[in-house]
């Protein structure tokens, strides 16, 4: 079964550090574009960072030069690291598998997490 | 940044009757060399996250049934519940993923009338 299982998620001071984990099951997450999407409290859903099977990466302005997408083939697992966080970063945050249309064609969000809640506050 | 637009933000429809939402994208989302369209449609309901209905703007997702249906091209899309359920009480969201940033419509709240 395809699956996604977030973690790392609390209550962390502004300025803070944290590490959201996101392990797969089902599938390699090498093979697809994985991404993090995020969703404050009440408000809709904001992409945040997308990891490619290639290996490049690319963010949101709103978190560029503060969150760090990474992936462990080994795990099988994609990591988001947020550094500096803000009163606005607080959402929850959900990991997604893209989808793949063979040979190549990748296309939106196939699979989601739970997701893992992330609040930053003092 | 494409910005993506639906309409209306809420949306009361009786059981059984057609319900409609638009979406449309500041810039063209289809890719000419593959006659694409790169739009994904999204059901959220509370407390759970999005799922996936229609990717490529009509290509129906494995197990979504047959009454939710896409169309549009270009700039202009819709979401079709051909005869509303119950259980279709959620919130829809339109996406691009033409390019990054990877931008969603503010959400179409669908309730029963």
């Amino acid at each position: 079964e395809v699956q996604l299982v977030e973690s790392g998620g609390g209550l962390i001071q502004p300025g803070g550090s944290l590490r959201l984990s996101c392990a797969a099951s089902g599938f390699t997450v090498s093979s697809h574009y994985m991404s993090w999407v995020r969703q404050a409290p009440g408000k809709g859903l904001e992409w945040v960072a997308s990891f490619y099977s290639g290996g490049s990466t690319k963010y949101a302005d709103s978190v560029k030069g503060r969150f760090i997408i990474s992936r462990d083939n080994s795990k099988n697992t994609v990591y988001l690291q947020m550094n500096s966080l803000r009163a606005d970063d607080t959402a929850v945050y959900y990991c997604a598998r893209w989808g793949l249309d063979l040979p190549s064609f990748h296309y939106a969000m196939e699979v989601w997490g739970q997701g893992t809640t992330v609040t930053v506050s003092s | 940044d494409i910005v993506m637009t639906q309409s209306p933000g809420s949306l009361a429809v009786s059981l059984g009757e057609r319900a409609t939402i638009n979406c449309k994208s500041s810039q063209s989302v289809l890719y000419s060399s593959n006659n694409k369209n790169y739009l994904a449609w999204y059901q959220q309901k509370p407390g759970q996250p999005p799922k996936l209905l229609i990717y490529w703007a009509s290509t129906r997702e494995f197990g979504v049934p047959d009454r939710f249906s896409g169309s549009g091209s270009g700039t202009d899309f819709t979401l079709t519940i051909s005869s509303l359920q119950a259980e279709d009480v959620a919130v829809y969201y339109c996406q691009q993923y033409y390019g990054a940033p990877y931008t969603f419509g503010q959400g179409t709240n669908l309730e029963i009338k």
